[in-house]
């Protein structure tokens, strides 16, 4: 237990569906990240989000819209999704001081595009 | 942004024996940091090294850093076939930057 969160662990949809992937962090960190893991590739930062405020978008398509509504809750909104988007999908956190970002993940979602 | 890249990409071993993985990189790093990860599952920060450092030590662990070669070794003594995981290395930004960078990760398999 990192004392991150993710729910839920799987997740199957349709290309038409909506749906939301959610993240908690109990570690009174005051970053929050977005990462997508897909086979045989780097591990992907998607969104980062400091004192719930977005610092950084990485180029990610406009049907994952991201929300942190307060710095221990973070949400991934998805949306018309395609298949290639089937991933692994992990929420982290971090103390965000200079020189410290060592990384907290969740378990992940693994996500199916169907 | 740069990445890391593992070296070996993946690595069998027996029980008992040490395991060393690499990391390269291109640019200046404020710090690198290892994280381990069991399949389908999310990682585990293990070891930080900052850029001032030369050698850490954690439990079995031993990470080495030289900036003038731009790269890091991760040994693990004496494995148990619980090791058995994929292995990641990142690249911590500057100030004001909280991006970590992956590399695709090295799978050591330790075989009982």
């Amino acid at each position: 237990e990192t004392g991150v969160t993710q729910t839920p662990r799987h997740l199957v949809m349709g290309m038409t569906n909506k749906k939301s992937l959610k993240c908690e962090q109990h570690l009174g960190h005051n970053a929050m990240y977005w990462y997508k893991q897909s086979a045989k590739k780097p591990l992907e930062l998607m969104f980062v989000y400091n004192f719930k405020e977005q610092t950084e978008n990485n180029s990610v398509p406009s049907r994952f819209s991201p929300e942190c509504p307060n710095s221990s809750h973070l949400f991934l909104h998805l949306h018309t999704l395609q298949p290639e988007d089937s991933a692994l999908y992990l929420c982290a956190s971090s103390q965000a001081r200079p020189g410290h970002t060592e990384a907290f993940f969740g378990q992940g979602t693994r996500l199916t595009v169907v | 942004s740069q990445q890391g890249e593992e070296d070996p990409q993946a690595l069998s071993i027996q029980e008992g024996e040490n395991a060393t993985m690499n990391c390269s990189y291109k640019t200046s790093i404020n710090n690198l940091q290892w994280y381990r990860q069991n399949s389908g599952r999310g990682l585990v920060h293990l070891i930080l090294i900052r850029s001032n450092e030369r050698e850490k030590h954690s439990g079995r662990l031993r990470v080495t850093l030289d900036t003038s070669k731009k790269s890091s070794s991760l040994l693990i003594t004496a494995s148990r076939a619980a090791d058995t995981a994929s292995y990641f290395c990142a690249l911590g930004g500057g100030a004001g930057s909280y991006q970590l960078t992956f590399g695709k990760g090295t799978k050591l398999s330790v075989i009982p």
